[in-house]
């Protein structure tokens, strides 16, 4: 069974700060996935890696599968960037989802 | 942009009774998925579905759930008796490949009395 942890639960950033989120599991996985929920409970896809690094705007998501363990960076953070953001891994179809880590970006 | 959607937004029920959650993927993906999330924890996986069977479940998903896709469009999921304990947000999924990037529904969130 995996377990996913993500670090940390919750954190505040004034505008413009660099934001890192990590992701760790426990078993091997094809892939790995970084959602976005928003405050009123909506999800959003925002990358699905399996190796390396992606980047999408002024998000950025890395991954290290000998380490088993990912990042979520966010760039020049802004208020809308106010979301909870959530690990979920996956060996299959099946999505093991980590608790997710509250990000509030303060203007 | 192909968006999935789901029906009610909103479902209240009394204990025992039946429910059927609303889904309509996007329409040229294949696989179908069920998640819940209980108020304040950790989304969960509940089924997935592939030509128009169950290929994977949890062990949530016991006999009280069932998924059914009905025609060309909708996705849908029963859960038979309601209890207290099925009160969560459920949101559907869908995508185009196996293990690929899935596209969540704005979620249902059932209430149960």
């Amino acid at each position: 069974k995996n377990e996913v942890e993500q670090s940390p639960q919750n954190l505040t950033a004034q505008e413009g700060e660099f934001i890192t989120i990590n992701c760790s599991y426990s078993v091997g996985i094809s892939a790995l996935h970084w959602l976005q929920q928003h405050p009123g409970g909506g999800i959003v896809s925002l990358f699905m890696l399996s190796s390396g690094k992606k980047k999408h705007g002024r998000l950025i998501a890395t991954i290290n599968i000998q380490e088993k363990h990912s990042s979520l960076h966010i760039t020049a953070s802004h208020p809308r960037d106010s979301a909870v953001y959530i690990c979920a891994v996956g060996g299959s179809e099946k999505l093991v989802f980590g608790k997710g880590t509250k990000l509030t970006v303060n203007p | 942009e192909p968006e999935v959607t789901q029906t009610p937004s909103h479902q209240v029920t009394q204990m025992g009774q039946e429910v059927i959650l609303r889904c309509v993927p996007i329409s040229n993906h294949l696989y179908f998925y069920w998640y819940r999330q209980i108020l304040g924890q950790k989304v969960e996986f509940l089924v997935s579905f592939y030509n128009n069977e169950i290929s994977e479940k949890s062990e949530i998903f016991d006999d009280q759930f069932s998924v059914e896709r009905p025609d060309g469009s909708n996705f849908t999921l029963k859960i038979r008796s309601t209890k207290l304990e099925d009160s969560a947000m459920y949101f559907c999924a869908s995508s185009e490949v196996g293990g690929g990037t899935q596209y969540f529904g704005p979620g249902t969130r059932l209430t149960v009395l």
